[in-house]
């Protein structure tokens, strides 16, 4: 059984570019939440994606889009990177309908703005 | 949510119980105590979380005050691969049709010594 998987695992960008990350969700998950973590804190949520719909998001501008297809997999939109938006991306997947449950990170991917 | 703290780092000698502190007075009376680690490079792992009693996993055990404004979270003999940053995380269960993100803190980085 596959767990959360992402790509690519490392990037490298130039500020200004756009960038998409991918997630795919453990077997059986239907929920999708996307973390930024800056270097040296902990993990920031950006916004969860059920049913193909966002449904929560946290303090993050515009720029951060994301997107969530009919298999339950998931990509992260960023515009206009900023030398700022230089983190380890992380994907985390659940099942909706359990009231309590552990959400499942994927390893990651180490986006770097030049 | 509420706040949480940890202490930033502690030490553990191979073999030895640790046992990671984290205060949360202003825990509410739904809020469950959600405990994760994140082993250098990799994406956070789940560990155990509870609401009111004890509760012991085959990676841990937690200990919760009763007034539940403080935990303890016990990993009875940890190893060098224990070596991670633990986060301490209170949410609510989940409600209103939607899953609420993880709020991480910093956590507090145990080093497990040969």
């Amino acid at each position: 059984d596959a767990g959360v998987t992402q790509s690519p695992t490392h990037l490298i960008k130039t500020r200004g570019q756009q960038v998409t990350l991918r997630c795919s969700p453990k077997s059986g998950h239907d929920t999708v939440s996307w973390y930024q973590q800056a270097l040296g804190q902990g993990p920031q949520f950006i916004f969860q994606y059920y049913e193909e719909e966002e449904r929560q998001r946290g303090n993050f501008p515009d720029r951060f889009s994301g997107h969530q297809f009919p298999n339950y997999s998931s990509e992260l939109n960023v515009n206009a990177l900023l030398l700022g938006d230089s983190a380890l991306y992380l994907c985390a997947s659940s099942p909706f309908n359990r009231g309590l449950y552990e959400q499942y990170f994927g390893p990651g991917t180490r986006l770097t703005v030049t | 949510d509420a706040k949480t703290t940890q202490p930033t780092s502690m030490d553990c000698a191979e073999g030895r119980a640790a046992n990671l502190p984290c205060n949360h007075s202003t825990i509410s009376g739904n809020e469950y105590v959600y405990w994760y680690r994140q082993i250098h490079s990799q994406g956070p792992q789940y560990i155990i979380h509870g609401l009111k009693n004890n509760e012991t996993n085959e990676m841990a055990s937690l200990i919760i005050t009763e007034d539940r404004k403080s935990s303890t979270l016990i990993l009875p003999h940890a190893t060098l691969r224990d070596t991670a940053v633990y986060y301490c995380i209170v949410r609510p269960p989940r409600s209103g049709g939607s899953n609420y993100k993880l709020t991480f803190g910093k956590g507090t980085l145990l080093t497990v010594n040969p």
